[in-house]
């Protein structure tokens, strides 16, 4: 079946760290895969997608690389800021198996101090 | 483009009251989602709609939930009795061709308390 195993929480750093949250999937097809952020009292926005093996997804500074090899896509990000903090979800979407909907991780709150 | 839009932001009610909660897909998108996001169990997926048809609501708590998409452009989550540990944030969804790639577009939620 398809799931999406990220990072337990949560995760504190200095404004400036490096940031890494790590995604892993299982999927019975060729799925597509996404990371989603949610602010506090937001719903998720779409953040990054990767749609095939290789592809980076990168924006607002994060960067994601799907590895067919290491069925992962983790989340990285060279020096975060105090406006990253929010709460991070992988998902994935496998058309091929047949699944009609994201498949989502459990979360991982990330939180940025000054 | 105004995006996903849920009504209420927030709602608080009685134990026993019914519960309607309200959302408008981006036009054009043809699959909705809708969510329910706690602390205990994360986000939940309660049902979705491909061109209005109820496809899978195999994630309904219990019959005491039910949704509606009498049309492309709007859809209903209606509980009735509504209970204290159904007191979360409840998500709206749509996406243009759904398992594409291409993503959601979520809506701001529904912050539901029944007391």
């Amino acid at each position: 079946g398809n799931s999406v195993t990220q990072m337990e929480g949560p995760v504190t750093l200095s404004e400036e760290a490096f940031l890494t949250i790590n995604c892993t999937y299982t999927a019975t097809g060729y799925p597509s895969l996404f990371w989603y952020v949610q602010y506090p009292g937001e719903g998720l926005q779409l953040l990054l997608k990767a749609t095939k093996a290789d592809d980076k997804g990168s924006n607002k500074g994060f960067e994601a690389t799907y590895r067919k090899e290491t069925t992962s896509f983790h989340l990285e990000k060279g020096s975060v800021q105090v406006s990253d903090s929010a709460v991070y979800f992988c998902a994935l979407s496998d058309p091929l198996s047949g699944a009609n909907n994201l498949f989502f991780g459990t979360g991982t709150r990330l939180t940025v101090i000054p | 483009d105004a995006g996903v839009i849920q009504s209420p932001r927030h709602e608080v009610t009685e134990m026993g009251q019914e519960v309607t909660l309200r959302c408008k897909p981006i036009s054009g998108h043809n699959s909705l989602f809708w969510y329910r996001q706690t602390m205990m169990r994360g986000l939940e997926l309660l049902i979705y709609f491909n061109n209005n048809v109820p496809i899978d609501d195999s994630g309904m708590p219990e019959d005491r939930f039910s949704a509606k998409m009498p049309n492309a452009s709007f859809s209903t989550l209606k509980i009735q009795p509504s209970e204290p540990r159904d007191s979360a944030v409840y998500f709206c969804a749509s996406s243009l061709q759904s398992g594409t790639g291409l993503g959601y577009t979520f809506g701001s939620g529904t912050r539901l308390t029944v007391v």
